[in-house]
């Protein structure tokens, strides 16, 4: 199956800083890519949906000024946390549709982004 | 609106057959998805529905009712790995994925 990537796995960072994380899909071209969150024992939820070359989607209650997102090129989206605090520790994971089949999601690895 | 319902937790023996079932509400529908979640990872695929009727897949099989907006994951012969979460999700019609809150399972020897 398809390859999807995230950089970095893990980062603990101080309150206040900015984190930015890196998806990738490395064996097809993604022309849509989605980001989650995952809080300890609960489901994903889904943050925002972002096609190439347009501003991204972002669900009810997330912050679009808060949670950039960036998704550049057909392979890349980046999701850059602004000004981290202790709340927004969590799992996020990226998830990414090739253009040719609409049914399937490749999941990321995830990144857990601990905020001290 | 729109709704996933699936257990939360549920316990099976090592060896035995367990039926994870999963209602969904959408707004169009473009398939069903069941993924497994191990404990600090991302989500895996296992099997996509559409059609009515039960896709078997080696230990594990998943079936669908459109009509009754029901499908249920089936796992035999369960094994210690196959303690997880397990994720029921529907694609709806602008095809994003709907998703209900995991079923845990635990596997006890």
């Amino acid at each position: 199956g398809a390859v999807v990537s995230q950089h970095p796995s893990w980062v603990i960072c101080k309150s206040g800083t900015s984190v930015k994380i890196e998806c990738r899909s490395l064996d097809f071209q993604a022309t849509t890519m989605f980001w989650y969150r995952q809080f300890p024992k609960q489901s994903l939820m889904l943050m925002a949906t972002s096609n190439e070359g347009s501003k991204a989607t972002y669900e009810q209650g997330v912050e679009k000024d808060k949670f950039l997102i960036n998704h550049a090129s057909l392979t890349l989206s980046t999701l850059t946390v602004t000004s981290a605090h202790p709340e927004d520790s969590s799992f996020y994971i990226c998830s990414a549709r090739d253009f040719s089949d609409y049914n399937e999601q490749f999941f990321g690895p995830g990144t857990r982004l601990t905020v001290l | 609106g729109q709704n996933i319902d699936q257990p939360t937790e549920m316990t099976a023996t090592e060896g035995a057959i367990v039926q994870i079932n999963c209602t969904y509400q959408t707004s169009g529908f473009n398939g069903l998805f069941w993924y497994q979640q191990h404990a600090g990872e991302a989500p895996t695929f296992l099997s996509y529905n559409v059609l009515d009727g039960l896709e078997e897949k080696g230990r594990f099989s998943s079936f669908l009712s459109r009509s009754k907006g029901y499908s249920y994951l089936l796992l035999k012969e369960l094994q210690m790995k196959d303690s997880a979460s397990y994720l029921c999700a529907a694609m709806d019609s602008n095809y994003q994925l709907i998703w209900g809150a995991g079923t845990k399972l635990i596997i006890k020897p």
